[in-house]
């Protein structure tokens, strides 16, 4: 059983491009969740999805950051006109419930480099 | 507001010797908290979790926790380190909104020197 797969695993972009991640889900996994990692900081929560829904998207910034979790295919998260600040570690996390007793299974992580 | 602190930046131990990593958390209600580890590279990896019962937790690797609720903590423990457990360290609690979100700490580098 393949865990969670995010590619790809480094990216480089450079100011004002758009940076896509992606992150597939481990086998059974309906509920996916993006964090983001600065360098020297803990993991911060950005969004949280099921299929179709995005369930809670406190910690996403309120402009040029986007997620989707589609019926089909991985979910994406959409960074758009990147700046230097986007860059950091883009981690995934599945599971196959939600609930506060669950454990969330992390995939290796995106690490965006904005030029 | 929920929150988690790890007061220290890095712990540095001796083969061999007992580590502790320090956790001290900020809830509303019942806590539910977590301890993940992240090699250099990687994703962060499940160690152990505590959501009701005994206070101490055992979890992979030969790592365990206690929960203190007077002192609202949750360290992490191994009786010997081994070099191979050198690595970042982050506590987390559950967000109480159900949602499986977790809030983490800063992070606790480990390095055990042989």
């Amino acid at each position: 059983n393949a865990g969670v797969m995010q590619n790809p695993r480094h990216l480089v972009r450079r100011r004002g491009q758009e940076a896509r991640l992606r992150c597939s889900p481990m086998k059974g996994h309906s509920h996916v969740y993006w964090y983001r990692q600065l360098p020297e900081e803990g993991l911060k929560f950005m969004v949280y999805l099921q299929k179709e829904n995005i369930i809670d998207e406190s910690g996403m910034p309120k402009e040029r950051f986007s997620a989707e979790f589609p019926k089909e295919g991985p979910s994406i998260l959409r960074i758009q006109q990147v700046v230097r600040g986007d860059s950091a570690a883009y981690f995934c996390a599945s599971s196959p419930t939600t609930g506060r007793n669950e454990k969330l299974f992390f995939g290796s992580g995106t690490q965006l480099s904005v030029l | 507001a929920q929150s988690v602190a790890q007061p220290e930046d890095q712990v540095n131990v001796a083969e061999g010797n007992p580590l502790t990593v320090k956790c001290t958390y900020s809830v509303s209600g019942n806590p539910y908290l977590f301890w993940y580890v992240q090699y250099p590279n990687r994703g962060l990896q499940f160690l152990l979790k505590y959501i009701t019962g005994d206070n101490l937790v055992k979890g992979s690797y030969g790592f365990e926790a206690e929960f203190n609720k007077s002192q609202t903590s949750f360290h992490l423990k191994k009786p010997s380190a081994l070099v191979s457990d050198s690595a970042l360290y982050f506590c987390a609690v559950m967000s109480s909104s159900n949602t499986g979100k977790l809030i983490f700490g800063q992070g606790t580098t480990l390095q055990v020197k042989p």
